[in-house]
């Protein structure tokens, strides 16, 4: 049973540029939220998707979208990179209606702006 | 929002038992988790307390007292890989179900 999965595994970028990170959630989950971790810090919620549809987001501008495919994988993408958003993104999955939603966390995505 | 308040940083010794305590503040409350997150690694689930009491797997309990906004987790009989971030969580009670983190405890076990 494949847990979830996030590709690249490292990534480098320059100021201004575009990002794309993949996430698929483990088996028989149906639902994919996002979460950046800065060093040092707790993962922040960045946003969900269930049924292909953005459910909530969190306190992360526009330049953060995503996106739910048919198969319940994700991407998340970033523009317009800033040196701030270096961070550990990590993709967490989920089935929406089991009674402790318990969220699965795949290994991140380690992105570096410079 | 939530705003979540868990220790920075604590050591302990290998065999010993270590407490980290979490408390919250919220405005929706629908659960607990504790998380363990090695150096690098993504965060694995410990436990989840929705009601009050405490919750026991093997070396691992975790309490929670909705009224006081508290939970902790206890780790017995430690271990060197434990050393580790320990990440208390709250989940909303929001469509979503989101969780917010507190910053995490860095646990070292020294021999």
């Amino acid at each position: 049973d494949a847990g979830v999965t996030q590709s690249p595994t490292h990534l480098i970028k320059t100021r201004g540029q575009q990002v794309t990170l993949r996430c698929s959630p483990k088996s028989g989950h149906d639902t994919v939220s996002w979460y950046q971790q800065a060093l040092g810090q707790g993962p922040q919620f960045i946003f969900q998707y269930y049924e292909e549809e953005e459910r909530q987001r969190g306190n992360f501008p526009d330049r953060f979208s995503g996106h739910q495919f048919p198969n319940y994988s994700s991407e998340l993408n970033v523009n317009a990179l800033l040196l701030g958003d270096s961070a550990l993104y990590l993709c967490a999955s989920s089935l929406l209606l089991a009674a402790s939603n318990e969220q699965f966390f795949g290994p991140g995505t380690r992105l570096t702006v410079l | 929002g939530q705003n979540i308040d868990q220790p920075t940083e604590m050591t302990a010794t290998e065999g010993a038992i270590v407490q980290i305590n979490c408390t919250y503040q919220t405005s929706g409350f629908n659960g607990l988790f504790w998380y363990q997150q090695h150096a690098g690694e993504a965060p694995t689930f410990l436990s989840y307390n929705v009601l009050d009491g405490l919750e026991e797997k093997g070396r691992f309990s975790s309490f929670l007292s909705r009224s006081k906004g508290y939970s902790y987790l206890l780790l017995k009989e430690l271990q060197m890989k434990d050393s580790a971030s320990y990440l208390c969580a709250v989940r909303d009670r929001g469509s979503a179900r989101q969780l917010t983190f507190g910053s995490g405890t860095q646990l070292t076990v020294l021999p």
